[in-house]
């Protein structure tokens, strides 16, 4: 069975500095997601992206954040200058008809 | 704003006993509602949805709009059942895009 995949599964980086967070969704899937989890809170959407452009972004996707599909399969989340609060589990998630979650980037700012 | 409560953080019950995972929302258009679950060390995963109406691995749940609830039921819980149980709610947009709110889930520990 198809699944999403994500990496890497954990990523440690200092505070200021760049990451990328890679997802490979669903072959056939139309739509694509960023959800983070900061520990022992509740799962919060980021941002959904359709037809190449991102369709909803919620407040927590500031101008740190930006998302691409470079190449047609990977989907990617970067954020510019990591802050320390951007310590959180990051899931992908793609959709035709159902919504399939990738295992999820565990980032750790310090 | 829409919103999700899960007022019960953790919800432990005995092997055979009945389950109820409550969910209310609070949402002023007409929503759908999911039950997610994650089960220890795998990913997040679509349980069931209100606007199927259902029965997945003996889970039910029934959209209440007067209450305002999703809670999710199961006549007879079994071990494998343990894992963390997310309610979710979506404002349904044209063209299939949709912002999903969670609740901050619950953990089922069903104990032999």
């Amino acid at each position: 069975e198809p699944e999403v995949t994500q990496t890497p599964s954990h990523q440690v980086t200092q505070m200021g500095q760049e990451v990328i967070l890679r997802c490979v969704p669903i072959s056939n899937h139309l739509y694509f997601y960023w959800y983070r989890q900061i520990l022992g809170q509740k799962v919060e959407f980021l941002v959904s992206f359709y037809n190449n452009e991102i369709s909803e972004k919620s407040e927590i996707f500031d101008d740190q954040f930006s998302v691409e599909r470079p190449d047609g399969s990977n989907f990617t989340l970067k954020i510019r200058s990591t802050k320390l609060e951007d310590s959180a589990m990051y899931f992908c998630a793609s959709k035709k008809e159902t919504q399939y979650f990738g295992p999820g980037t565990r980032l750790l700012v310090l | 704003a829409q919103r999700v409560t899960q007022p019960e953080k953790l919800l432990s019950v005995f092997k055979g006993a009945p389950v109820e995972l409550k969910c209310n929302y609070s949402y002023s258009g007409s929503p759908e509602l999911f039950w997610y679950v994650q089960y220890s060390r795998q990913r997040l995963q679509l349980l069931l949805r209100h606007i199927s109406r259902e029965s997945i691995k003996g889970f039910t749940a029934d959209l209440n709009k007067g209450e305002t609830s999703f809670h999710l039921k199961k006549p007879f819980a079994q071990e494998e059942d343990s894992a963390m149980y997310y309610c979710a709610l979506s404002e349904s947009k044209s063209g299939g895009s949709y912002i999903p709110t969670f609740g901050r889930g619950t953990s089922l520990i069903v104990h032999p």
